[in-house]
């Protein structure tokens, strides 16, 4: 089972912030917080990642809870081709945690994007 | 320069038969993942395959087996087919298969079994 808890669907307006939140209280010191999404009719591609501190990218930001209980991936501008499922991941970089190298996907949560 | 393909793109099967699904990693990749999604899921892992040998399993019956050839490229086969194998089943490859880094997915193979 995935480490990770999510709301089942979320909905925005286009243009506008979202912000997917995702709690993984059970989180090891050395787990690394990842996210991907899965557009409709494609494969899962990954967002962002981090461990501590809060991590931009061109896609998206991924703001961090200090005790690292929980984190969001905020996407700044919302636009339809955001809409997918995004999932939340946690992943031991050493490869020897309960998952090893292998995602574990949740059902994770659908954006929903309006015009 | 090309992302991770499959083939078939969608297959339509009966109970009891065997299926072969075929996938070819980025070029420079030596790692090859299986995962299946069934419907209103996330997906599940199946195999893990590093430089010909299988790296890692999944929770998944002996019916599900894969191979992974000396170019990299791999193939899931499943014998014994199920309707419970009705799923969109998921390639991705990486560098060095590790934890560490990004795997990248193709857009999977979409699998009815009737």
């Amino acid at each position: 089972d995935a480490k990770t808890t999510q709301p089942n669907s979320m909905e925005s307006n286009e243009e506008e912030p979202v912000h997917l939140p995702c709690n993984h209280s059970t989180i090891s010191g050395t787990d690394y917080i990842h996210w991907y999404r899965q557009l409709p009719s494609q494969g899962p591609e990954y967002v962002i990642h981090g461990l501590t501190s809060n991590v931009n990218n061109r896609m998206a930001s991924l703001a961090i809870a200090e005790d690292r209980k929980s984190s969001t991936l905020i996407l700044h501008r919302a636009t339809l081709r955001d809409a997918a499922v995004y999932y939340c991941i946690l992943r031991d970089p050493t490869g020897l945690g309960e998952y090893g190298n292998k995602l574990v996907f949740g059902a994770g949560t659908i954006l929903r994007v309006k015009s | 320069d090309a992302g991770v393909t499959q083939s078939p793109t969608h297959l339509i099967k009966t109970r009891g038969q065997h299926v072969t699904l075929r996938c070819s990693p980025i070029s420079g990749h030596k790692s090859v993942s299986w995962y299946q999604q069934v419907l209103g899921q996330g997906p599940q892992f199946i195999f893990q395959y590093y430089e010909k040998e299988e790296r890692g399993r999944g929770n998944f019956p002996d019916r599900f087996s894969a191979r992974q050839f000396p170019n990299y490229s791999s193939e899931l086969n499943v014998n014994a087919l199920l309707l419970g194998d009705s799923a969109l089943y998921l390639c991705a490859s990486s560098l060095w298969g590790t934890s560490r880094e990004t795997q990248y997915f193709g857009p999977g193979t979409r699998l009815l079994v009737l």
